[in-house]
């Protein structure tokens, strides 16, 4: 089955500042990678997705990048805010089959 | 609100019992997950559903069962609680379009505490 990846585990970064974070993947059949973000005590929630067939994908401050090749996807969050502060989880899957989640990274942004 | 209602929100007990997690997802998704988060732990990803019929099954112990029923909610069932069962049981459940599959929305999830 899918093995996810996810790396750093923890970061963090000053307010206004940009964070990464990494996951790669194991199934080359992976055609779908969402992101969720979860808030202390609260469900996980998607914030960003990509499918295989693009290669970077934007969200106001938020971007997706894939590399098939490599079979790795990151997450980019620029000028982050407080409120970006969650453990963020990435994630892959195809075609209706289960989805794996990568270990999770708690990001903690500093005012 | 997610659209995915999970009962009970918290359910406390004693090792050695049973308990049942149900899930209800939402209206129009044939997909149902159920993943297991332990204290500031990931998302471990237990059983998945499809339209009544198993579809995946992950790091699920033999104690744990599931299923789905023909009106599309989905049961997990945990026997023999032991201390490390505690954790926060999520359900989530996506549409499916052309095999292609969509975003999961979880609820809110319930709390197992396992004296």
């Amino acid at each position: 089955g899918e093995n996810v990846e996810q790396h750093p585990s923890t970061l963090s970064v000053q307010e206004g500042d940009s964070a990464v974070i990494k996951c790669t993947y194991s199934d080359s059949a992976s055609n779908y990678f969402p992101w969720y973000k979860q808030e202390l005590g609260k469900r996980p929630q998607l914030i960003i997705d990509i499918r295989s067939n693009v290669g970077e994908k934007k969200d106001q401050r938020i971007a997706v990048t894939l590399n098939k090749t490599a079979k790795h996807f990151s997450l980019h969050i620029t000028e982050t805010q407080p409120e970006d502060s969650a453990v963020y989880f990435c994630a892959a899957t195809h075609n209706n089959n289960d989805m794996r989640f990568g270990a999770g990274t708690r990001l903690t942004v500093k005012p | 609100d997610s659209g995915v209602t999970q009962t009970p929100k918290h359910l406390i007990t004693a090792t050695g019992q049973r308990v049942t997690l149900r899930c209800s997802p939402r209206s129009g998704d044939l997909s149902v997950y159920w993943y297991q988060q332990s204290l500031d732990q990931g998302l471990q990803f237990l059983i998945q559903y499809y339209n009544g019929e198993e579809r995946a099954k992950g790091n699920i112990l033999e104690r744990f069962s599931a299923q789905q029923f023909p009106d599309l909610h989905s049961e997990l069932n945990l026997s023999s609680l032991e201390l490390g069962d505690s954790a926060l049981y999520f359900c989530a459940s996506s549409v499916v379009s052309g095999s292609r599959t969509g975003e999961l929305f979880f609820g809110e999830g319930s709390r197992l505490t396992v004296l």
